[in-house]
Formats: C-alpha cells, structure tokens, sequence
C-alpha cells in the first residue's frame, strides 16, 4: 500500500517570491509520482510526473520538482509565484504500471497556495 | 480535443435515493477512473473500467457501482445514498497505459439531504 504526506494545509506566499510545496511518500513497491493542481470549481490538471531518468522535473506553469528516494519526498517548487497559482495542489503516487493499476492514484490531503500582492 | 466531460454538474438528492452520474472521457481514451473528493477524507479511489471490464477497485461499499460502454463512456451509480455521500465526484479518462496520466473532468457536486 502506498501513502503521501503533504506537510503543509496552506502555504500564504506573496507575488513573484519563491515558494517550496513538501510532499513525502510511503510505499513499499517503486512508484510513479506527481502533482496536481485543482482551479477553484474545476478538476485536477496535471502538473508534473515522474516516472524515471533525471530525479528534476519540470512541469507546466513554471513548476518543477525533484524526487529525492533517500528521503522519499517529491516537493514542488517555483522560483517566481504569480496570482494566477492560487490553487490546491496534491501529490499522488501510483504503483509501478501492472495489470489494473495504472489509474489508481493515492492523494495527499492537498496543501493551498494562496498568493497575495 | 474536447475534455472530459461529466453530467449533470450539480445534484441534490434525499437519503435512500439512488443516484446515477455519467462521464464522457477524451475521445480515443479507453480507461475511465472515478474519485470521491470531500473535505474530510480528500481524494479517494472508487474504480477503474478498461475497455468496459472494472479493472481495479478502491475500497468502498458495494453501493457503489460502475459501468462503461462500447464508446467508452462511464456510468457510476450509487444506491440508497447516505448524507456522507455528500461530496464532489470526479471522473478521469486516460490511455490506459500504465502511464498514471489521468485527465479529469470538473466533476459532480452531489449534495444528499
């Protein structure tokens, strides 16, 4: 079974600063990971994956993360954040694609970025 | 390439009443994936349909129900609603390949009263 740990409820930033959004996981098999964003009133989007290779990924928006397998954490990070990022972000693994599990994501309970001027 | 697409956007039902949600994925998307979204227990796996065959399923009771069709829209049903039922669900629609890229939907708002 797999499980994610989003540290932070709501994170306050103001425009144009730095942000880091903290996600650490739990999983006794190798995983896939990401993060998504969800727009008030609207689904989720996908931001960034990973799935192997380089342990830096960058995403759309801006966004990029890194997946440290050592400390099994997969944190979010933008250098400059903008209004416009106010959202909900979750972190989501899955297990390694076998037969029936490729869809089956495991959330985090998500972490708010409100960005202010 | 139109998203995917859920009907109807809102809902309010009664307890004791079934409920029946309908999503369309992103044309040429075989698996359809559903997601139970609330304030307290976040975003939790209800089942996956692949090429109309349930392929996984999360840990609900039995009054949740699913379908898919030869075009490969989903049904989802729920039975003898109760209020914690109450709660935002979204489907997602993906290729299927093992890949974990879901594209959702903006979902359902079911409210039961």
């Amino acid at each position: 079974a797999q499980s994610v740990t989003q540290l932070d409820s709501q994170v306050p930033v103001f425009e144009e600063a730095p942000v880091e959004l903290r996600c650490n996981y739990s999983s006794s098999v190798s995983v896939y990971l990401f993060w998504y964003v969800q727009y008030p009133n609207q689904g989720l989007q996908l931001l960034l994956k990973y799935l192997s290779g380089s342990t830096l990924v960058k995403g759309i928006n801006g966004f990029e993360a890194e997946f440290n397998k050592s400390q099994t954490s997969f944190h979010l990070r933008k250098p400059s954040v903008h209004i416009s990022d106010t959202a909900e972000y979750f972190c989501a693994v899955s297990p390694l694609p076998s037969t029936g599990t490729a869809s089956k994501l495991t959330f985090g309970t998500g972490t708010r970025l409100q960005v202010t001027l | 390439k139109a998203g995917v697409t859920q009907t109807p956007r809102y809902l309010i039902k009664t307890r004791g009443q079934q409920v029946t949600l309908s999503c369309s994925p992103i044309s040429g998307h075989r698996s359809v994936s559903w997601y139970q979204q609330t304030p307290g227990q976040g975003l939790q796996f209800l089942f996956e349909y692949f090429s109309e065959t349930q392929r996984n399923k999360g840990n609900f009771p039995g009054r949740f129900s699913g379908r898919q069709f030869s075009n490969s829209r989903s049904e989802m049903n729920v039975s003898t609603l109760e209020l914690g039922d109450s709660a935002l669900y979204l489907c997602a629609s993906s290729l299927g390949q093992g890949d974990g890229k879901l594209f959702f939907g903006s979902g359902t708002q079911l409210s039961v009263l």
